[in-house]
């Protein structure tokens, strides 16, 4: 089975600060996502990319940045944590661009005070 | 930018059919359209997915017309257990690029 897995669960961080979210995927999948999700709002995605060291910005990439130096790993980055970034923070990988089918992580959800 | 629409939420008892709509007009030529199921506390996961006409599994179905500017899912005699938000996905052309897309998702209740 395909597994996502990301590396926090719950997060609390505080208002300014640099925050790192992992994500890691065993399938060798070329394509790796994030997307946020707000209660009525959905998923929304963030930054999504199609190879290594390889990224698009996705509906709302504003706050965010994204870094991918292995094909296993796609790391979300918030360079300066605000409030309006408390969210739910999911991962997903696919084995062709949107296409194919996207197999998701468990989420993150981070709360930054 | 283009939007998928789907209806906010839906009610429905166990036994019944349940069939819910997306919207996405501005479809990409070359994409499928996929369904997802989320329950709480949990990623989305794959129900689905068509290109154009019908496509069934063993727990739904998907019926998309010829010019593809919708597409519903259908999930025959619900359960409890299918009680979920349910997302549509596509990918839509926004300022030259191709984005995947979700809808806002539909929360279904099933009742006993």
């Amino acid at each position: 089975d395909v597994k996502v897995t990301q590396s926090s669960r719950y997060l609390v961080k505080r208002t300014g600060e640099k925050v790192f979210l992992e994500c890691v995927q065993d399938m060798d999948h070329e394509n790796m996502f994030w997307y946020r999700q707000d209660p009525g709002l959905g998923l929304r995605l963030i930054y999504f990319s199609y190879d290594v060291k390889m990224k698009e910005k996705g509906d709302i990439p504003e706050g965010y940045s994204v870094s991918r130096e292995k094909k296993e790993r796609f790391s979300l980055i918030l360079e300066s944590a605000s409030t309006n970034q408390t969210s739910m923070y999911l991962c997903a990988s696919s084995s062709r661009g949107g296409f194919d089918e996207q197999y998701f992580g468990p989420g993150t959800r981070l709360t930054v005070t | 930018l283009a939007k998928t629409t789907q209806p906010i939420s839906m009610d429905s008892y166990e036994g019944q059919e349940v069939n819910i709509t997306c919207s996405h007009n501005n479809i990409a030529t070359n994409d499928y359209i996929t369904w997802y199921q989320q329950f709480p506390s949990q990623g989305p996961r794959f129900i689905i997915q068509g290109y154009k006409t019908k496509v069934t599994n063993e727990v739904a179905s998907l019926f998309i017309p010829a010019d593809r500017k919708s597409s519903t899912l259908s999930l025959p005699r619900v359960s409890l257990s299918d009680t979920a938000v349910y997302y549509c996905l596509v990918g839509l052309i926004s300022g030259g690029s191709y984005i995947p897309t979700f809808g806002r998702g539909t929360s279904l209740i099933v009742h006993p």
